[in-house]
């Protein structure tokens, strides 16, 4: 597609479910990023794909949040028994790695999630 | 001492200020520099690149210093449509992560 697209877009769960959230990057981005964002908050990094190579699992809060990425394209980011810190937007972006003009990270639009 | 730093702001400045902005970085070996924009409850969007040599986009100036590892953002004339979050973001050589300041408030009123 032409611009980095999640889903779903808003997404409402109670107290200890689990709860997928789905990246699509920009066609050709070997890098994906997922980020977290609390209310008024800084983005805070949460994990990092690039390529064939191993993620960055880094920034992952709790072993509650996983995230893969299947053929180097979709990427899915999971949190299982949720609680209400939980409770952010989760934006996914992508880059082209080694690009002339260098590595611009491009933004989706976030997925909303409260945990209630 | 965090990677990337930024003062949270806010910058509450007329329209028609000048204002600027500093982001400092920890990593030496940094390679590349953005200067991102972020709406209130929107995605940030990239606003222009720093290169060595400093750029300027039309009212906005960005310039960057290796040596005391920072980089800057100049705004001219001020608009109030320049209110916004400005989020400073950096990459290290290693893995080409791009690691994002706290970013800084800008308020411009009439």
């Amino acid at each position: 597609g032409a611009g980095v697209s999640q889903s779903p877009s808003n997404k409402v769960t109670e107290k200890g479910k689990d709860v997928e959230l789905r990246c699509d990057p920009i066609s050709g981005h070997t890098a994906l990023y997922w980020y977290r964002q609390s209310l008024g908050q800084g983005l805070e990094f949460l994990i990092y794909f690039q390529g064939n190579s191993a993620p960055d699992k880094s920034g992952l809060p709790s072993d509650r949040f996983s995230a893969e990425r299947t053929g180097g394209s979709v990427s899915t980011l999971t949190i299982q028994r949720t609680q209400q810190e939980d409770s952010a937007v989760y934006l996914c972006a992508s880059s082209l790695v080694g690009a002339q003009t260098g590595n611009t990270i491009y933004f989706g639009e976030g997925s909303w999630l409260t945990v209630v | 001492r965090k990677e990337v730093e930024q003062d949270p702001g806010p910058f509450n400045v007329p329209e028609g200020a000048t204002v600027a902005f500093n982001c400092t970085y920890s990593n030496s070996a940094s390679q590349s520099f953005f200067w991102y924009r972020q709406d209130c409850r929107k995605e940030p969007k990239l606003l222009m690149s720093v290169y060595s040599s400093g750029n300027e986009d039309g009212r906005f100036t960005a310039q960057l210093n290796r040596a005391s590892q920072y980089i800057s953002l100049l705004i001219r004339d001020s608009k109030l449509s320049d209110s916004a979050t400005y989020l400073c973001v950096v990459n290290s050589d290693a893995g080409n992560m791009l690691t994002f300041g706290g970013g800084t408030r800008l308020m411009v009123k009439p």
